[in-house]
């Protein structure tokens, strides 16, 4: 699986839009970019995943370079319960031995009010 | 129902101990994972279910005795354990990965966090 480079950690204010990068230029043609996040003393939480499209969902926007090299993750109005570590993962999606979701360290984002 | 449920939620043992940590899921997946997270590290990943049989092992000291029943249960069996086994113990679940539906999202239970003495 691809191996992924995030920034250690942002800031940003309240009602602003995030914007969470991820550097994986070694991804192949099949595999997957997934957003997982994990606030603090809990499990960690799917957010989104995409091919090469981008993809949008209640939580999340992903948008996806078209060279698949880079993802930016959005979040369009953080809030001080979006305070989190964000990890970025890079993975092939089809296989009946279940998925080996490997984390990276991840970013860990401040939302200020 | 979309909950993964471990228990217990806290675990002190001594390193001559044999105790067990246990996880649940009812969303009829048949892939189940292990992660162990050490403070302010990610999680690292440490078995994989795939319908009820061992799919990975990521070099685990077998002090970890993993055991999948039934496709809803999971369990990590403990014993001899060292101090530095100390950590927070994330159970999770997923469909298998063969269909087009298969969206590949793990879900995760809120962890047991052991205390090696």
């Amino acid at each position: 699986d691809a191996k992924t480079t995030q920034p250690t950690s942002m800031d940003c204010a309240e009602g602003r839009a995030a914007n969470l990068p991820c550097n994986h230029s070694t991804i192949s043609g099949n595999e997957y970019v997934y957003w997982y996040r994990q606030i603090h003393s809990q499990g960690p939480q799917y957010i989104i995943h995409g091919l090469k499209n981008n993809e949008t969902n209640e939580m999340a926007s992903l948008i996806i370079t078209e060279d698949r090299k880079s993802s930016t993750l959005i979040l369009p109005h953080a809030t001080l319960r979006d305070t989190a570590v964000y990890y970025c993962i890079v993975r092939g999606r089809r296989g009946t031995g279940g998925f080996k979701t490997i984390f990276g360290a991840g970013t860990r984002l401040f939302v200020k009010a | 129902d979309t909950e993964v449920t471990q228990t217990p939620k806290h675990l002190v043992m001594g390193m001559t101990n044999k105790k067990s940590l246990k996880c649940e899921q009812h969303m009829g997946h048949r892939a189940m994972y292990w992660y162990k997270q050490k403070a302010k590290k990610p999680p690292e990943l440490m078995f994989v279910y795939s319908y009820e049989k061992l799919s990975i092992n990521e070099s685990v000291p077998s002090r970890f005795s993993p055991e999948c029943p039934n496709s809803s249960l999971l369990n990590l069996h403990l014993h001899a354990l060292q101090p530095e086994d100390s950590a927070l113990y994330l159970c999770a679940s997923s469909q298998v990965g063969q269909g087009r539906r298969d969206t590949g999202e793990l879900f995760f239970g809120e962890g047991s966090r052991l205390t090696v003495l």
